[in-house]
């Protein structure tokens, strides 16, 4: 079936540092990739997604490419700020029945 | 106002105990999800629904049912509760494969 392995955390960075969380995947067919975002006591929202392989997602300094031929979606952010502390998932989904199935999360936090 | 309201927010509950979280959303979408957040383990889906008519069990339904009352209202129930239901369950909605919009969560603890 498909699934979404995503690098354990928790990850600690200082302010500035440079981010990458890495996410492969298993999947029947080229599915839609999506990292959502969970701050604390909030609900996940939509950070970046990319529908089709080579296609690279871009939102508040993030970014991750599609990589068909290493079936991965990291993220990465050059210097993180300590706003970015929060959760981060990766996600895998689309088709006719629009079901994601989500990594185990990746707890982000980062220092002054 | 918020476009996916779950209520209520916090619940702790006993053993055996039947429970209803209710989720309302304002976006006019016809899809919406049932998800629990267990520290380590990620999302898993409970239920989804594609319109009224149409429910469908997810990956962990056992434990669970829920009801489609109208386009924009998506009830879960423990119909007995016991403590391995304790988690952050959480609500979405989505009119296409490209994004999903999640409500704010409730934290259910079943002692």
């Amino acid at each position: 079936g498909n699934s979404v392995t995503q690098m354990e955390g928790p990850v600690t960075l200082s302010e500035e540092a440079f981010l990458t969380i890495n996410c492969t995947y298993t999947a029947t067919g080229y599915p839609s990739l999506f990292w959502y975002v969970q701050y604390p006591g909030e609900g996940l929202q939509l950070l970046l997604k990319a529908t089709k392989a080579d296609d690279k997602g871009s939102n508040k300094g993030f970014e991750a490419t599609y990589r068909k031929e290493t079936t991965s979606f990291h993220l990465e952010k050059g210097s993180v700020q300590v706003s970015d502390s929060a959760v981060y998932f990766c996600a895998q989904g689309g088709g006719s029945n629009y079901k994601l199935t989500f990594g185990k999360g990746t707890l982000l936090t980062v220092n002054p | 106002d918020a476009d996916v309201t779950q209520t209520p927010r916090n619940r702790i509950t006993k053993t055996g105990k039947r429970i209803m979280l209710e989720c309302s959303q304002t976006k006019g979408h016809d899809r919406m999800y049932w998800y629990r957040q267990d520290p380590g383990l990620g999302l898993r889906l409970i239920y989804y629904s594609f319109d009224v008519k149409d429910i469908n069990k997810g990956e962990i339904s056992d434990g669970y049912s829920v009801s489609r009352q109208a386009q924009a209202k998506f009830s879960l129930s423990l119909e007995s509760a016991i403590p391995n239901q304790t988690a952050l369950y959480f609500c979405a909605t989505s009119e296409s494969y490209n994004e999903q919009f999640f409500g704010p969560g409730t934290r259910l603890t079943v002692l």
